[in-house]
């Protein structure tokens, strides 16, 4: 397993388009999570998952937002009708959760690095 | 709620020369806290991190971090810097029952040789 995979590592996308990333975790992971960050900043919590469950979304998700694992293996996030102020990088990462405390640390991918014009 | 204060935004150090970052987070309980690195246009890759138990932590890349409860810090230090530690450094907290780490706005670092 060679780590978090994410894909398009670059996206380039007219105001108003629909967006779609996905994000394959480590495969004994069973939480994910999704990051936002912008230049200058650390990252955000938009939301995880473990295995297919949605446990928890931000208040930065708007409804213009959705997120899925169906499997709970892969998970994609879809950006509906795009904003100039969705431009940023979107980083996946995953860890293995167990019982009351989670396992080694968390593991993110090289994030997709979306541009709004 | 848990949250993670980086006071320097920039850090320039000599090649050679020491190296501390410093983290302050506030949370009441011992948190799960971390240290990432990232490069230009890349993710994040974890540098070490503190669970439990022996409060000096030793990471990749030859840096190591100190937990103090009494001051809520988690300062990363490195003995002597390399030009490719040039990087942006996050550090990380997780409450025990929150399951989601809280990133600091980072620190740049800058190294001159």
């Amino acid at each position: 397993d060679t780590g978090v995979s994410q894909n398009p590592r670059h996206k380039i996308t007219k105001r108003g388009q629909n967006v779609t990333f996905r994000c394959d975790p480590i495969s004994e992971h069973n939480r994910l999570y999704w990051y936002r960050q912008t230049l200058g900043q650390g990252p955000e919590f938009l939301t995880y998952f473990q295995n297919e469950a949605q446990l928890e979304k931000s208040r930065l998700l708007s409804d213009r937002f959705s997120a899925e694992r169906p499997k709970g293996s892969f998970s994609t996030l879809e950006i509906q009708r795009t904003e100039q102020g969705d431009s940023a990088m979107y980083l996946c990462a995953s860890n293995l959760w167990v019982g009351q405390g989670i396992i080694y640390g968390y593991t993110f991918g090289s994030g997709t690095r979306l541009t709004v014009v | 709620a848990q949250s993670v204060t980086q006071p320097d935004i920039h850090i320039t150090v000599s090649e050679g020369a020491s190296l501390e970052l410093r983290c302050n987070y506030s949370y009441g309980a011992t948190p799960y806290l971390f240290w990432y690195v990232q490069s230009p246009g890349q993710g994040l890759q974890l540098l070490l991190k503190y669970f439990s138990g022996d409060t000096l932590v030793q990471g990749i890349k030859g840096f190591e971090a100190e937990f103090k409860r009494s001051q809520s810090s988690f300062n990363l230090r490195k003995p002597s810097v390399h030009w490719s530690d040039a990087a942006e450094y996050f550090c990380a907290v997780e409450s025990g029952g929150s399951y989601i780490p809280t990133f600091g706005r980072g620190t740049s670092l800058i190294v001159h040789p």
